[in-house]
């Protein structure tokens, strides 16, 4: 069965700081598809990124970074030197590639990054 | 970048009335889905629609819920006779394609509440 876990539901720092948000994943499939979604207080879903199972390379977008481990079955992102506008909820989720073309979402992490 | 349009942004109903939820995807897209998110909980799949019929649908998206695309640019979910339970943000979403990595675009939500 398909599962994401953000274990952080919560998570508070100050302006400038770096923070990592934590993603973990199970499927069987070998093909899989991961992605970051952004939910500011506005509520709107703003995709951040996608990474299919076969790229394991890192990636940054500016202040953005995310680091995909397959041997940990982890996605994580990070934000470096962190403002108020990244304050909202951010969800990890999961698609595989054949049986369906549903997003499996985590419980999201809320994000509050304070002046 | 293109949008999927979503109205209304709010809306309020009784126990047992029936309501409908529109949405306008971005015009070149084939794959059509809703997603459901309960206040403070993760976003969770309802169903998703291709070429005029269901593909797949959830547990959730019972006998008291259906969906269609009554013309060539809406899609709509009814829920027949609404449960206190129904109350959440609704989400619209579209696709180009199926494959798994392919960007999901979501609208920006309609809020149901019952009462």
């Amino acid at each position: 069965a398909q599962k994401v876990t953000q274990a952080q539901t919560e998570i508070s720092v100050v302006e400038k700081e770096d923070v990592t948000l934590d993603c973990v994943y199970e499927t069987r499939d070998t093909t899989y598809y991961l992605f970051w979604y952004k939910q500011p207080p506005s509520g709107e879903l703003v995709f951040l990124i996608r990474r299919n199972s076969f790229d394991e390379q890192n990636e940054i977008s500016g202040r953005y970074s995310w680091n995909f481990q397959k041997s940990t079955s982890s996605f994580n992102f990070t934000i470096t030197a962190s403002q108020v506008v990244d304050s909202a909820v951010y969800f990890c989720a999961l698609s595989d590639t054949y049986n369906t073309d549903k997003l499996i979402f985590g419980t999201g992490t809320r994000l509050q990054v304070f002046p | 970048e293109p949008e999927v349009t979503q109205t209304p942004s709010h809306q309020v109903t009784q126990m047992g009335q029936e309501v409908i939820l529109r949405c306008v995807p971005i015009s070149n897209h084939l794959y059509f889905y809703w997603y459901r998110q309960i206040l403070g909980q993760k976003v969770e799949f309802l169903v998703s629609f291709y070429n005029n019929e269901i593909s797949e649908k959830s547990e959730i998206f019972d006998d008291q819920f259906s969906v269609e695309r009554p013309d060539g640019s809406n899609f709509t979910l009814k829920i027949r006779s609404t449960k206190l339970e129904d109350s959440a943000m609704y989400f619209c979403a579209s696709r180009r394609a199926r494959q798994g990595g392919e960007k999901l675009f979501f609208g920006s939500g309609t809020q149901l509440s019952v009462l």
